[in-house]
């Protein structure tokens, strides 16, 4: 069974319009969840969270944490062509001796001129 | 400028056929990993290590093997008793074991022909 599951696994925007990103888990002993962005090949660090309710801003992307609801979203505002990407959440808990770290499947997101 | 590098970009399997994928990091991480990624599919843990000369199985370790002899590098192989080998893969480098925030290269793409 997933842990961390993402959705929409795919979704296509026009530019301009905001999109909403979900990554929700099931682990024990959590720790952190990171957001990355893959555009081609090589996913790049976006956000990493670790309390709840404390939203963490990049210009037009914002990400909050919901540790209750075991959730988060990931905003992207005035979407660009560039915002073109997949976008993966993963979550780190405690694990034997150090920290399992698993990936969602992620969502594709097309932005049409 | 720090990162990791990885070659080749592209690579072919024959039936049969070991081959090997080179990580390379001058960021001065301790500790290294290797994913599988599958179209639709959220990154595997293949193999990790903490430190120079030890590694651990990840979720996904049959038909692959590494070794970790200078900090710097990391090599996976892929045996031929990896019989479904055709994905895409990703190197990746934290500044600790206890440290979250992953840093990717830029990947290979393996086939078989």
């Amino acid at each position: 069974e997933d842990k961390v599951v993402q959705s929409p696994l795919s979704l296509v925007v026009h530019e301009g319009d905001t999109v909403t990103l979900n990554c929700s888990y099931e682990v024990t002993n959590f720790r952190s969840l990171l957001w990355y962005k893959q555009e081609k090949k090589a996913p790049t660090f976006l956000f990493m969270l670790t309390s709840s309710g404390i939203e963490k801003k990049s210009g037009r992307l914002s990400s909050i944490l919901d540790k209750k609801e075991l959730f988060s979203i990931l905003n992207i505002t005035a979407t660009q062509t560039g915002d073109s990407a997949v976008y993966l959440c993963a979550v780190t808990y405690s694990g034997a001796g150090s920290y399992q770290l698993t990936f969602g499947k992620g969502t594709k997101l097309s932005v049409i001129p | 400028d720090g990162g990791i590098t990885q070659s080749p970009k592209y690579l072919f399997r024959k039936e049969g056929q070991n081959v090997t994928l080179s990580c390379e990091q001058n960021l001065n991480h301790d500790a290294m990993y290797w994913y599988r990624q599958d179209p639709g599919q959220g990154l595997r843990l293949i193999y990790y290590s903490q430190i120079v000369n030890d590694f651990q199985k990840g979720d996904i370790a049959e038909g692959y093997s590494v070794s970790r002899e200078k900090k710097e590098s990391f090599p996976l192989t892929v045996t031929s008793a990896q019989k479904n080998p055709t994905a895409f893969y990703l190197c990746a480098s934290t500044k600790g074991i206890k440290d979250e925030k992953l840093f990717f290269g830029s990947g290979t793409q393996l086939s078989v022909l």
